[in-house]
């Protein structure tokens, strides 16, 4: 599985736009970009997944370069609900893949008033 | 949310116990994981189910077994708890392995005396 890179915190504060970039220099055809979300004291829970170029949802967006060797996520006008640690993972596609995935220490981001 | 619970949901106990997790879900997926998390560790996987009776293992699977009897329940026993051991263990199941959203539970918070 195709290792990630992420900063581990990041700080902003409610109404700015944030972008959390992820490199993921050996990924692999195959493979496709997933972030997750998780809050204090629950489970992660899935935002988005991406392949290539630009994937948007009611939550964020992914950017994803033509070289797919990092993306990023971007959450439009933060609010405090917004402070989450986000991961993001590399998750093969065939018939190979378990569904095993890694998750990494994520990035927690704090939203200030 | 997805219907899966997890029990109990906080366990104190010594060391050299047995320890047994329960994840339960409503949605008839295939596929159930246990991980485990860890400050500095992120979640790691422990062991994996892609049907009943059918498990595998993660990448922290010493001095954890796994049983799944039937499609709804996934269990979780450590023969013999050691202060290591203590985590906040999470429950996650998908319906298919590929690029299919893991859903979790609400977690369970283990501590060995």
């Amino acid at each position: 599985l195709a290792k990630t890179t992420q900063p581990i915190s990041m700080d902003s504060y409610e109404g700015q736009e944030v972008n959390i970039t992820c490199s993921h220099n050996n990924i692999a055809t195959n493979d496709y970009i997933t972030w997750y979300q998780q809050f204090p004291s629950q489970g992660p829970r899935f935002i988005i997944q991406g392949y290539k170029t630009k994937v948007t949802n009611e939550v964020a967006s992914l950017f994803i370069p033509a070289d797919r060797k990092s993306s990023t996520l971007s959450l439009p006008r933060v609010s405090l609900s917004d402070t989450a640690v986000y991961y993001c993972l590399v998750v093969p596609v065939g018939s190979g893949n378990t569904g095993k995935l890694i998750f990494g220490q994520g990035t927690t981001l704090q939203v200030k008033p | 949310d997805a219907g899966i619970t997890q029990s109990p949901r906080h366990k104190v106990t010594e060391t050299g116990t047995p320890v047994t997790l329960r994840c339960h879900q409503t949605e008839n997926h295939r596929y159930m994981y246990w991980y485990r998390q860890d400050p500095g560790h992120g979640l790691r996987l422990i062991h994996y189910s892609y049907g009943v009776k059918d498990t595998d293992k993660g990448e922290v699977s010493d001095g954890y077994s796994v049983s799944r009897s039937k499609t709804e329940d996934f269990l979780l026993t450590l023969e013999s708890a050691t202060s290591s051991q203590t985590s906040v263990y999470f429950c996650a199941i998908s319906a298919g392995p590929s690029t299919d959203t893991q859903y979790f539970g609400p977690g369970t918070r283990l501590t060995v005396l």
